[in-house]
């Protein structure tokens, strides 16, 4: 079955660049998601990338994608305080008849130190 | 931009009650889903409904969990006899089937916190 998984815990200081790393297993994922979880908040859908991409850029986001080592990862530069929360790491794959399911990792909780 | 809402934002219920979890997809999207996150964990695939039927569902979503459309704007998640271990963060999320941009992406509600004392 699909699984995704990433490390738990990053903490970086304001201004540097933080890398959030995932990997999963499903090699016929669709699109590959960041979501950010804000402390007592819902998912909020930062970037996705489409699985025949190798990057793309959204400002501050950057989201490379080893399809060979199925690796995902998001760089987000010059971060902020406003940046800790959790980062899921999802992927989409299409099951039989069309239908969508999405798998999410374990979710990396971000600490940005001023 | 449209969004996908829930109520409530917190339910508290006691143990072997019943509970239903209000969502409203947004409106032009076909695919409905609902996830669930216990504190601290991973957020978990529950169910999909599409043209009035389940789609697929997961090995969570057993006998005391049902899902429904009851009219054109509403997805509800009912729990028959609420568990300690449903207490949990309940996502809803709806998709559009088609269109060119983003096609496949699923969007989610705030949450709705269960809590089953």
């Amino acid at each position: 079955g699909e699984d995704v998984e990433q490390s738990l815990f990053l903490s970086v200081r304001e201004g540097d660049s933080s890398v959030i790393n995932c990997t999963y297993t499903d090699s016929s994922s669709t699109y590959l998601y960041w979501y950010k979880q804000e402390p007592g908040a819902g998912l909020q859908l930062l970037t996705y990338i489409f699985s025949n991409m190798d990057m793309k850029q959204d400002q501050r986001l950057t989201v490379l994608l080893n399809k060979k080592d199925k690796h995902l990862s998001l760089r987000i530069a010059d971060t902020q305080t406003g940046d800790s929360a959790i980062y899921f790491c999802a992927e989409s794959t299409k099951e039989s008849g069309g239908y969508q399911k999405v798998t999410f990792g374990t979710g990396t909780k971000l600490q940005v130190i001023p | 931009e449209p969004e996908v809402t829930q109520t409530p934002s917190h339910q508290v219920t006691q143990m072997g009650q019943e509970v239903i979890l209000r969502c409203v997809p947004i409106s032009n999207h076909l695919y409905f889903y609902w996830y669930r996150q216990i504190l601290g964990q991973k957020v978990e695939f529950l169910v999909s409904f599409y043209n009035n039927e389940i789609s697929e569902k997961s090995e969570i979503f057993d006998d005391q969990f049902s899902v429904e459309r009851p009219d054109g704007s509403n997805f509800t998640l009912k729990i028959r006899s609420t568990k300690l271990e449903d207490s949990a963060m309940y996502f809803c999320a709806s998709r559009k089937t088609s269109g060119r941009v983003r096609k496949d992406e699923q969007y989610f509600g705030p949450g709705t916190r269960l809590t089953v004392t």
